[in-house]
């Protein structure tokens, strides 16, 4: 079946630090990849978008890797501000289909001062 | 620029009602997408159209859900006989349906089912 899991439902990082977030996927054929955050109350909003042939996207302090043999991608925030804290989705488009999401169910991560 | 808006932000209805939901895309998007959010999950797909076409609608759970976008632009999710499970935060996105793939979320109905 297919299954997209991201690492933790919850994660806790010191303030200043880089958290690192987990993507897995099975049985999917991605496109591309998109991560999201989420704050409560609030829609998702779109942070960094990473296509089938790419390794690698940076945007200010984040950092996106994308691995189609692992089947993964990695979510790095680097000098991690407690601003940052909220919940983090990845979201896939399978090839071939249309450009609807396919979401994991997130990481709520928080930074502490 | 507004971003995207749905009505109302919050329903509340008793089983067996009809609601509708309204999503108001970002002026010129024109790809337009409903999701459909539970406590601790993900958005989950429900319907993608493409101007005023249903591109794709295999997420809808089944035939009391309905949606329209007569003019490719304001949208309107129906659901019939609601059902206690169908509680959830309803979400609607738009993008410009050409070349760019980020997507553009508003803040979301909930819909409580009684």
């Amino acid at each position: 079946s297919q299954k997209i899991e991201q690492n933790s439902e919850a994660l806790n990082i010191q303030e200043g630090k880089t958290a690192t977030l987990t993507c897995n996927y099975t049985n999917y054929s991605p496109a591309y990849l998109q991560w999201y955050r989420q704050d409560p109350g609030r829609g998702p909003v779109f942070l960094l978008l990473i296509r089938e042939n790419e390794k690698e996207k940076r945007k200010e302090r984040l950092k996106v890797t994308f691995d189609t043999t692992l089947k993964q991608s990695l979510f790095h925030i680097t000098a991690s501000q407690p601003a940052d804290s909220a919940t983090y989705l990845c979201a896939l488009v399978n090839s071939g289909s249309a450009r609807q999401l396919t979401f994991g169910s997130g990481t709520q991560l928080t930074v502490l001062p | 620029g507004a971003g995207v808006s749905q009505t109302p932000s919050n329903k509340v209805t008793e089983k067996g009602k009809y609601v509708e939901l309204r999503c108001d895309p970002i002026s010129g998007h024109t790809a337009l997408y409903w999701y459909r959010q539970s406590l601790g999950q993900g958005p989950e797909f429900l319907i993608y159209f493409q101007g005023t076409g249903a591109a794709d609608d295999s997420g809808l759970p089944n035939d009391r859900f309905f949606a329209v976008r007569p003019e490719g632009s304001v949208s309107t999710l129906k659901i019939q006989r609601t059902e206690r499970g169908d509680s959830a935060v309803y979400l609607c996105a738009s993008s410009p349906g050409t070349g760019s793939h980020e997507q553009f979320f508003g803040p979301g109905t909930r819909l409580t089912v009684l």
